[in-house]
């Protein structure tokens, strides 16, 4: 069975700085991978998503991740963080088979965003 | 729809009650998902379905849990004798086709047992 650790439960950045929130995941195969965030009250909006090719994957909102089989990880960054992006992220991982696409989900991640 | 509907947004019950959630797809996405999301978690799954049938209901916790979707569009997620561990938010979310990872996420109903 698939799992997703997110070893960071919150971080605090000042805005303008540089953003990277951690990701591993644990798959026997090619994992599909993926990125939401959730803003209070919200529902989850996709980030972005590598299924294969190119490892550097770009997303909205300037968010970026890439992924590293050799480490099981699949870090997203941002060059520079602004106030909105203060919202709870999630990494997510897909079995990668036509059985249903299923997501398993990591505990998140909190970013505060200091003024 | 423009995008996946869920009510109530809120729901307050008592211990030992009967609570539907209720779930409105976007128009023509054949697949939907139901997800619990406990506080300070991520969400987990609980059942999927292609059309109108179950086609994996393996993560609902037990038999106090069920969800239906009749017609292929609308699905209720039932709850018997709701336990206070009950508590969280339930996530509903569907996507074009089976196979494919475009979920519509809705915003979920809190439901909060007491």
């Amino acid at each position: 069975a698939q799992s997703v650790t997110q070893p960071d439960i919150h971080i605090t950045v000042s805005e303008g700085a540089s953003l990277e929130l951690r990701c591993n995941y644990s798959y026997g195969a090619t994992p599909y991978l993926f990125w939401y965030v959730q803003s209070p009250g919200q529902g989850l909006q996709l980030l972005l998503k590598y299924f294969s090719g190119d490892t550097l994957v770009q997303g909205i909102k300037g968010f970026e991740a890439e992924f590293k089989r050799s480490q099981s990880s699949f870090n997203l960054r941002k060059p520079s963080v602004h106030w909105s992006d203060a919202a709870e992220y999630f990494c997510a991982v897909g079995a990668g088979n036509n059985a249903g696409n299923m997501l398993t989900f990591g505990g998140g991640t909190r970013l505060m965003v200091k003024p | 729809g423009a995008g996946v509907s869920q009510t109530p947004s809120n729901k307050v019950t008592e211990k030992g009650k009967y609570v539907e959630l209720r779930c409105d797809p976007i128009s023509g996405h054949t697949a939907l998902y139901w997800y619990r999301q406990s506080l300070g978690q991520g969400p987990e799954f609980l059942i999927y379905f292609q059309g109108t049938g179950a086609a994996d209901d393996s993560g609902l916790p037990n038999d106090r849990f069920f969800a239906v979707r009749p017609e292929g569009s609308v699905s209720t997620l039932k709850i018997q004798r709701t336990e206070r561990g009950d508590s969280a938010v339930y996530l509903c979310a569907s996507s074009p086709r089976q196979g494919n990872y475009g979920y519509t996420f809705g915003s979920g109903t809190r439901l909060t047992v007491v």
